[in-house]
């Protein structure tokens, strides 16, 4: 079926680095565009980043700009996320998502925890 | 940068009662990418609505969207005890997608 499955979360330092994963399965994966999207604790939805289908076009949220980098591969089926400089606002977890029709994310995965303290 | 407000932020209903969430843009947004998502604690956000009415695919019918130009909203037309949650309205403009703050609908 269906399935979208982060990984690489944790706890890293404030001003640190870390990189998140999603692998996906069950769709021709080089079609869609991807996304991800956070929901730091205790508050709602925001969009961070997305890609195109191709790789060749990529936009984010602007408290991550700069700092966030998203990329795919279309051979391994996979969708990561870089992510440097990290604040506590940073802290959060961390949903991969599907891009479907008319831009509504119609498959996500179960998110993955990132947490930035000292 | 299109900002989402949704209101109520508690809607406090009993199972059986109809539940409207209202979703207001601080600018024109197309209803054509206005969308509406349940959040559950503990599990991913589930897409319910698109293109501002349009159910996805095993949405029940008692999910009904509505709205144009500025103000949108959801209907649940009789809560079933699994629709306690919080609701989100997204919009996509400009590259850019956002997310309304949420509505929280309990017993």
């Amino acid at each position: 079926q269906v399935q979208l499955v982060e990984s690489g979360g944790g706890l890293v330092k404030p001003g640190g680095s870390l990189s998140l994963s999603c692998a996906a399965s069950g769709f021709t994966f080089r079609d869609y565009y991807m996304s991800w999207i956070r929901q730091t604790p205790g508050k709602g939805l925001e969009w961070v980043s997305y890609i195109s289908a191709t790789g060749s076009h990529t936009n984010y949220a602007d408290s991550v700009k700069g700092r966030f980098t998203i990329s795919r591969d279309n051979v391994k089926n996979s969708l990561s996320l870089e992510m440097h400089n990290l604040g506590a606002e940073d802290t959060a977890t961390y949903y991969c998502a599907k891009v479907g029709i008319l831009y509504s994310l119609d498959v996500w995965g179960k998110g993955i925890a990132v947490a930035v303290s000292a | 940068e299109v900002v989402l407000t949704q209101s109520p932020g508690t809607l406090s209903l009993s199972p059986g009662e109809k539940a409207t969430l209202s979703c207001r843009a601080s600018q024109s947004v197309s209803r054509t990418y206005l969308t509406w998502y349940q959040h559950k604690p503990g599990q991913p956000p589930r897409l319910l609505i698109y293109g501002a009415s349009t159910r996805a695919t095993g949405i029940p019918d008692r999910f009904a969207g509505s709205g144009s130009g500025t103000d949108f909203a959801l209907t649940i037309s009789r809560l079933e005890p699994e629709d306690f949650a919080v609701y989100y309205c997204q919009q996509h403009d400009n590259s850019a997608l956002t997310f309304g703050g949420g509505t929280r609908v309990e017993i």
